[in-house]
């Protein structure tokens, strides 16, 4: 069983929807949670941390942490063209290494 | 400020040969980790150095080693290339050893032929 699992897409969504993305995991010792957005043969992006459990908004983005039911999400309000990427997620129980998903690819379309 | 940096870019290699990738951290940062990234899949972690010292390693074999410098900056080698080797080669930097915020470089696209 992979560490984190997370469905790779892709996903196509009318620009100004509402996005979700979603990750499960099955380490109970994850406690630093993060999104990335990476474009095209680009370097990922850092958009989301979270630590252990809750919510955390950032303008349009806000990330989800359920560690009852090992499930993180992060929801994308208002979606633009611009977001169109893959966006994944990454999780430690140490801080020093991540483990990370395999990515969800995202276009939003104009 | 300068974030990650990485170089080379892009390179191609030959099976068996040797390859040197380089990293600059985010000033201020003194921890390196290493990634590779396969075409596909999300990045894998390779190894992690602080202070100059390594402070984890993933899952990966001998061929690849690591170091970093006094001014934090850091190196990758990767001996025997096998054509799975090909990969995109991702640096990210924090601020400290268990700091739980990383940030990558553009990375180093390598090809194996």
């Amino acid at each position: 069983q992979k560490e984190v699992e997370q469905d790779p897409g892709p996903l196509s969504v009318p620009e100004g929807a509402i996005v979700s993305l979603n990750c499960t995991y099955s380490n109970s010792a994850f406690q630093y949670f993060m999104w990335y957005r990476q474009y095209s043969r680009k370097g990922p992006e850092l958009l989301m941390y979270t630590y252990s459990s809750g919510n955390k908004e950032d303008g349009r983005f806000t990330a989800q942490v359920d560690k009852s039911s090992k499930y993180i999400s992060l929801f994308i309000r208002d979606s633009q063209p611009s977001d169109s990427a893959t966006y994944l997620c990454a999780m430690s129980n140490t801080g020093n290494q991540f483990y990370f998903g395999t990515g969800t690819s995202l276009t939003v379309i104009p | 400020d300068a974030g990650v940096t990485q170089s080379p870019t892009h390179l191609i290699k030959t099976r068996g040969q040797h390859v040197t990738l380089r990293c600059s951290p985010i000033s201020g940062h003194k921890s390196v980790s290493w990634y590779q990234q396969v075409l596909g899949q999300g990045p894998q972690f390779i190894f992690q150095y602080y202070e100059k010292e390594e402070r984890g390693r993933g899952n990966f074999p001998d061929r690849f080693s690591a170091r970093q410098f006094p001014n934090y900056s850091s190196e990758l080698n990767v001996n025997a290339l096998l054509l799975g080797d090909s990969a995109l080669y991702l640096c990210a930097s924090s601020q400290g050893q268990d700091r739980n915020t990383i940030y990558f470089g553009e990375g180093s696209w390598l090809t194996v032929v």
